[in-house]
């Protein structure tokens, strides 16, 4: 089984600045990454997947990164409604396999 | 637009048996793999079951195997969770979600979820 460790658990950031969330994958799963948002009491909604590609309807300010094991998630400029947690998952092989998730809090 | 209606859920006693159901509507159904993803209160996500577009491949996660059966219904557009020998550690809220492709791929949609509880 591939373990997705998302770090840091916890990210603290003001509205307006830069976040930037982690996910390595225990081992290599190329390009099958998608990075989902969960906001309280809601279902996951899909951001990015392919790693880099944005879902239809994500703003911009949304991108990610990465290959093989490192994968990063960039929010450019934090708006009210982005605070949530986030959740990486790899596709590329069985079991499908998601991050413990990044919660990201208003500073 | 997607629409993934999630139903069946509620409250079981240990080692009894629930079958959830998911009507989709705003796809091909037998286009799209579907799967069923968990979440535990207060805790992360965890998928449990995977089925193809045309139901020929099941795959699920060794938590459950042996216990659960997803299967789908192209005449109903349905996908269902069969669900036996329920223990306390199933509680958690159960996702029906779209994946991007035939047999693989993303979670592209995901729908409300419904409760499951195993409690005495």
């Amino acid at each position: 089984e591939i373990v997705m460790t998302q770090s840091p658990a916890t990210l603290s950031v003001s509205p307006g600045e830069k976040a930037t969330l982690s996910c390595r994958a225990s081992q290599g799963v190329t390009s099958n990454l998608a990075w989902y948002q969960q906001k309280t009491g809601q279902a996951p909604r899909l951001l990015i997947s392919s790693a880099s590609t944005r879902a239809t309807g994500i703003p911009a300010r949304f991108s990610g990164s990465g290959y093989g094991t490192e994968f990063t998630l960039t929010i450019s400029s934090l708006q009210s409604e982005d605070f949530a947690l986030y959740y990486c998952q790899q596709y590329n092989n069985w079991p499908l396999t998601f991050g413990g998730g990044t919660k990201v809090e208003i500073k | 637009e997607v629409q993934l209606l999630e139903s069946g859920g509620g409250l079981v006693q240990p080692g009894g048996s629930l079958r959830l159901s998911c009507a989709a509507s705003g796809f091909t159904f037998s286009a799209y793999a579907m799967g069923w993803v968990r979440q535990a209160p207060g805790k992360g996500l965890e998928w449990v079951s995977a089925i193809t577009g045309t139901g020929s491949a099941t795959d699920h996660a060794d938590s459950v195997k042996g216990r659960f059966t997803i299967s789908r219904d192209s005449s109903q557009n349905t996908v269902y969770l069969q669900m036996n020998n329920l223990r306390a550690d199933d509680t958690a809220v159960y996702y029906c979600a779209k994946r991007s492709a035939e047999s693989y791929g993303h979670f592209d949609s995901w729908g409300q979820g419904t409760l499951v509880t195993v409690s005495s």
